[in-house]
């Protein structure tokens, strides 16, 4: 079974300044597909960006950008230039090839004014 | 923008009711999932279908737990008869796997609450 590891449970940050989330996974798989979610107090499940594991370029999105490191399985998630309506629960969620989500247990990130 | 849809949003029930929770998935997709959040915690796969029948489940998805696709539209999770853990978010998602992206589409959620 894939395992996705979110070792920060909560971030802190000032507006306009950037964050960086943490992921890691486990897998023996070579292709495959990952993701970051938000999830903001409305509890609906928001694609952020997402990452194919064949592609080396990392995937970018306005502010939110990855750092896709597939030998170490890191996938960290940097939002920048921080806005308020970007507080939220994070998810890094990781697909195989049968198309099933794995997803990790969230970081709670809160923008500060 | 297509989009998923979920009803209802919010549905209290007692403890051994039946609960039926609607999805209507994006129209040119072929494949539906149901993924469940308890309060507080990771969201978590409970099933996927796909022509009809079930293409893989998790051990959470027990006898308690159907799905169906009554018409060409509609894609419905029941439980059978509810217990106090499964309240939580239930989220139906839908794709289209013939797409390079491999996105998941979700809805909304359905808060289930069990008294």
């Amino acid at each position: 079974a894939q395992t996705v590891t979110q070792s920060q449970p909560e971030m802190s940050v000032q507006e306009a300044e950037t964050v960086t989330l943490s992921c890691t996974y486990d897998t023996s798989e070579s292709n495959y597909y990952l993701f970051w979610y938000k999830q903001p107090p409305s509890r609906q499940m928001i694609l952020v960006i997402r990452q194919e594991a064949y592609k080396q370029q990392n995937a970018t999105e306005n502010r939110f950008s990855v750092n896709f490191q597939k030998a170490a399985k890191s996938f960290s998630l940097k939002i920048s230039d921080s806005q308020l309506g970007d507080t939220a629960m994070y998810f890094c969620a990781f697909m195989r090839n049968d198309y099933k989500l794995s997803f990790g247990a969230g970081t709670t990130v809160t923008v500060r004014a | 923008e297509p989009e998923v849809t979920q009803t209802p949003s919010h549905q209290v029930t007692q403890m051994g009711q039946e609960v039926i929770l609607r999805c209507v998935p994006i129209s040119n997709h072929l494949y539906f999932y149901w993924y469940r959040q308890i309060l507080g915690q990771k969201v978590e796969f409970l099933v996927s279908f796909y022509n009809n029948e079930i293409s893989e489940k998790s051990e959470i998805f027990d006898d308690q737990f159907s799905v169906e696709r009554p018409d060409g539209s509609n894609f419905t999770l029941k439980i059978r008869s509810t217990k106090l853990e499964d309240s939580a978010m239930y989220f139906c998602a839908s794709s289209e796997r013939n797409s390079n992206t491999g996105e998941l589409f979700f809805g909304e959620g359905s808060r289930l609450t069990v008294l």
